[in-house]
């Protein structure tokens, strides 16, 4: 179907709120990763899932961030207690294979401000 | 650890000229390339992948280049237009891992008309 989309484009917190942003990937992709980019840098990988299993979340900065795909099709990446450091642009992408190389495609990302 | 580097950080040049953004990785093991197109509060918008084994990849005006023994990529871009401008973002897979791409910290292109 149509390409990865995610929700809600922005969003501002205050310090210490829980936050939740939704991906919901192409249709029938079953690998799907997580970013996250600071302003004026490249993204930085978080998580992958391959189906419903999260496969890798070596990049998850701490355990405030958890995310979930509990049926292989629509994410949800929760940062419990925000920071400010956690302001950023979440990128989600899905690719129609699993494991590597192949082409990843970028939903529009959430912005997240935390004040 | 795989490092990837992308310079210049930025560049811009008038409409119609020919260009080169590049890209270097620190561990030449790496599975294929992917460059990106990224506008301003948008996502990212795949080019061009490279698979490890080819050298090159062409799609309209861009052509990319992969030469893994030096660690280093090359984006070219012909006749370049004001619609070109945007953030362009090199990434690695590295060999054997889950397909997490490794980013440069792209270039930003302005091509002015």
């Amino acid at each position: 179907g149509a390409g990865v989309s995610q929700s809600p484009r922005y969003k501002v917190a205050k310090r210490g709120q829980d936050v939740a942003l939704r991906c919901d990937p192409i249709s029938g992709h079953v690998s799907l990763f997580w970013y996250q980019q600071a302003l004026g840098q490249g993204p930085e990988f978080l998580t992958y899932f391959q189906n419903e299993a999260q496969l890798d979340k070596s990049g998850l900065p701490s355990d405030r961030f958890f995310a979930e795909r509990p049926e292989g099709s629509v994410s949800t990446l929760k940062i419990q207690r925000t920071q400010q450091e956690d302001s950023a642009v979440y990128l989600c992408a899905s690719s129609k294979r699993e494991g590597t190389a192949d082409t990843q495609y970028f939903g529009p990302g959430t912005r997240l401000t935390v004040l | 650890k795989q490092e990837v580097t992308q310079i210049p950080a930025a560049l811009s040049v008038p409409e119609g000229e020919n260009l080169v953004l590049n890209c270097s990785f620190t561990d030449s093991a790496i599975y294929n390339l992917q460059w990106f197109r990224q506008d301003p509060g948008k996502g990212l918008t795949s080019l061009l992948l490279i698979q490890s084994s080819q050298r090159e990849q062409t799609s309209g005006r861009l052509n990319a280049s992969l030469d893994k023994s030096s660690g280093r990529s090359t984006l070219y871009i012909a006749a370049s237009q004001p619609g070109d401008s945007a953030t362009y973002l090199c990434a690695v897979w590295g060999s054997g891992n889950t397909g997490k791409l490794i980013f440069g910290q792209g270039t930003t292109l302005q091509v002015k008309p």
